[in-house]
This record gives structure tokens, sequence and C-alpha cells, in this order.
């Protein structure tokens, strides 16, 4: 068990519909990660947060968005959803330490899109 | 892009040490190196890390080459558990800095009964 929390587990909605993912982070760690997984396809980054602000951006489509909030959980909000969107959504969190610091992930929310 | 080539796949007889390489011939110096595993469909898992030095926990050993070009990740005696893709990845680390992982297409390791 990683620490960190991703709900819900497993999701099945309709293309066009909207959906929020959840994550909470590890205690303590304050920079939160997504990723996306296709099937049968590799980890692609999406976007970070420190502390509540928006550290790094990857290949995140406009129709995704993201937040941190003030307690650190993160929302990752997916709308317009279109069947490729279907896959694994990885949270994960870290706490950044001058010597170096440990991402570690959540099990993932599959989202099928149908 | 990732930093680091890995094999696309290896064998390894339950049992035996697992000694999976990856090159980094372009790492800096605060780079580290880290090295994640994914079980099928779960989240990657952490499993070592290092600068320069070898390091040594419960699940691997991590040995850095001298020029730190290169590194192996060794599972001392492995199991069908340990089937997954290992990733290795170089990256910086610390304050201010966007320190996210990019994953290439790591090793398949297949351990055989």
């Amino acid at each position: 068990d990683s620490g960190v929390t991703q709900t819900p587990k497993h999701l099945i909605t309709a293309t066009g519909q909207r959906v929020t993912l959840r994550c909470s982070p590890r205690s303590g760690d304050l920079s939160v990660y997504w990723y996306q997984q296709s099937l049968d396809q590799g980890l692609q980054f999406l976007i970070q947060y420190y502390n509540g602000e928006e550290r790094a951006k990857g290949n995140i489509l406009e129709r995704f968005s993201a937040q941190q909030f003030p307690d650190l959980h993160s929302e990752l909000n997916l709308s317009s959803l279109e069947l490729g969107d279907s896959a694994l959504y990885f949270c994960a969190s870290s706490l950044i330490r001058p010597s170096g610091n440990t991402i570690y992930f959540g099990e993932g929310s599959w989202l099928t899109v149908v | 892009d990732a930093k680091t080539t890995q094999p696309p796949s290896m064998d390894c007889a339950e049992g035996r040490a697992a000694n999976l390489p990856c090159n980094h011939s372009t790492i800096s110096g605060n780079e580290y190196v880290y090295w994640y595993r994914q079980i099928h469909s779960q989240g990657p898992q952490y499993i070592i890390h290092g600068l320069k030095n070898n390091e040594t926990n419960e699940m691997a050993s991590l040995i850095i080459t001298e020029d730190r070009k290169s590194s192996t990740l060794i599972l001392p005696h492995a199991t069908l558990r340990d089937t997954a893709v290992y990733y290795c990845i170089v990256r910086v680390a610390g304050v201010n800095r966007d320190d996210k992982i990019i994953f290439g297409k790591g090793t398949r390791l297949h351990i055989l009964p």
C-alpha cells in the first residue's frame, strides 16, 4: 500500500459526459502528479501540482483539467469524454526534498467510456 | 523523451538473480537513477534509487557504474511475482524543480517456473 488513495476504482460512463477522479496523496506530501495509461500504452504524464499550484504540464488535453485543494487532495476532471479517453488514470504524490524525493503511485482509476 | 535505454524484454528462471541493465549515458551530475516496476495494470511501484553509490534495500540492489552512464537492477532471488515491466528513470529531484517522471517503455521481465 503506497498510501496514495484514488477514487473511484472503476467508472463506466457514456461519450460526451464529464467525470471527476479524486486523489488523496500520502500524508504530508505536497506534490501530486497525474498520469494516463491507455490499453497497452505507456504511462503518459498529464500534470503536476505542488502545494496547490500547477508545477508542470504534459500532454493533457484541453478537455481535461485538474486542481489541488488546500487540504492537498487533487481532482482530475475529464469532460466531453470520447471513446479514446478510456484508460487507467494514476495519481502519484511525493514530498519534495533537496536530497531527492520518491514518487509513490496509487492503484489507479479505471475509466471506460462507452 | 526518456533518457534511458533498456532491453525490451528479458527472461529469468525462478530462484535465480535477475539482472536488468539500463544505459543512461547523458545523465547529469544532479540526476538520480530510479527504478520502478509495474505489475499488470497495477500502479507503478517504487523499487530503489541512487545517485552514485551502490544501493540495497529489501527488494533489490542497484549497481551504478563509476562513470554513472549505466546501472543494473538486481533482484537477488526472482519469484513469479516479480514478473512485471521494469522502468529505469533518471530525474532531478528536489525543491523548486519540475521533477515529474517520464516513463520509457521499460523492460518486460518474465520469470520462468
